[in-house]
């Protein structure tokens, strides 16, 4: 059962514009949502991240909105760039034992034309 | 944050061998956490590894197939073993948590 659902899959996006990637999850424990961004043959990096407390983080030109009552969140990249180009996943964690373990979204390739 | 050193990159195995991947953090974390990606998809959860006991495996991972040690807080290695094609990933560790490796990316042939 997928924990984190994400999307789109793909996403294509003109330079200068907005790119918007939408999650949603089921388990309330969750406290933690990253977002990441993966470069052909690298490993995820960790782009920006938030907590339930808030409803909005921004960090330069990505911002993750989080509606704790609809359990969703997104992530906005603001004057997409074609170096913005990757894939980005979702993710979520929360407390206890299992602190550190993610629950990934299925990534969505953005592809960002100059 | 803490520096990552996973190896091999890359390898190129036969089918029916075993390859051992490394992951040295420079900084002592409680629990490492080994994730597969395979072509084209998420990352999955293969087990959590905390030192002095046995790992623990999410469902679909066995520990004869992806045997992990965990001798200290700082390093850890995970076998893959018999392998067969489909076992052709992404392997990625994840010391703490939130922070992965570069990855170690295996092709079986």
């Amino acid at each position: 059962q997928q924990q984190v659902k994400q999307s789109p899959q793909s996403l294509i996006v003109q330079k200068g514009g907005i790119s918007i990637i939408n999650c949603a999850y089921e388990n309330t424990a969750f406290d933690y949502f990253p977002w990441y961004q993966q470069f052909p043959g690298k490993g995820p990096a960790l782009l920006i991240a938030i907590r339930p407390d808030v409803s909005e983080k921004k960090e330069g030109r990505f911002t993750i909105s989080f509606n704790k009552s609809a359990k969703q969140f997104s992530l906005h990249i603001m004057d997409s760039q074609p170096g913005d180009s990757a894939t980005y996943f979702c993710a979520a964690s929360r407390r206890g034992s299992t602190l550190g373990r993610l629950y990934f979204g299925r990534g969505t390739q953005l592809t960002v034309w100059p | 944050s803490a520096v990552i050193s996973q190896k091999p990159s890359r390898d190129i195995c036969q089918r029916g061998t075993s390859l051992t991947i490394q992951c040295q953090v420079d900084s002592q974390v409680t629990m490492m956490f080994w994730y597969r990606q395979q072509p084209g998809q998420s990352l999955t959860l293969i087990a959590t590894a905390n030192q002095g006991s046995e790992a623990t495996y999410e469902s679909g991972f066995v520990i004869d197939k992806f045997p992990i040690s965990r001798p200290n807080l700082t390093f850890s290695t995970l076998t893959v073993s018999n392998m067969s094609p489909e076992d052709s990933s992404i392997y990625l560790c994840s010391p703490g948590g939130y922070t992965f490796g570069s990855g170690t990316r295996l092709t079986v042939v």
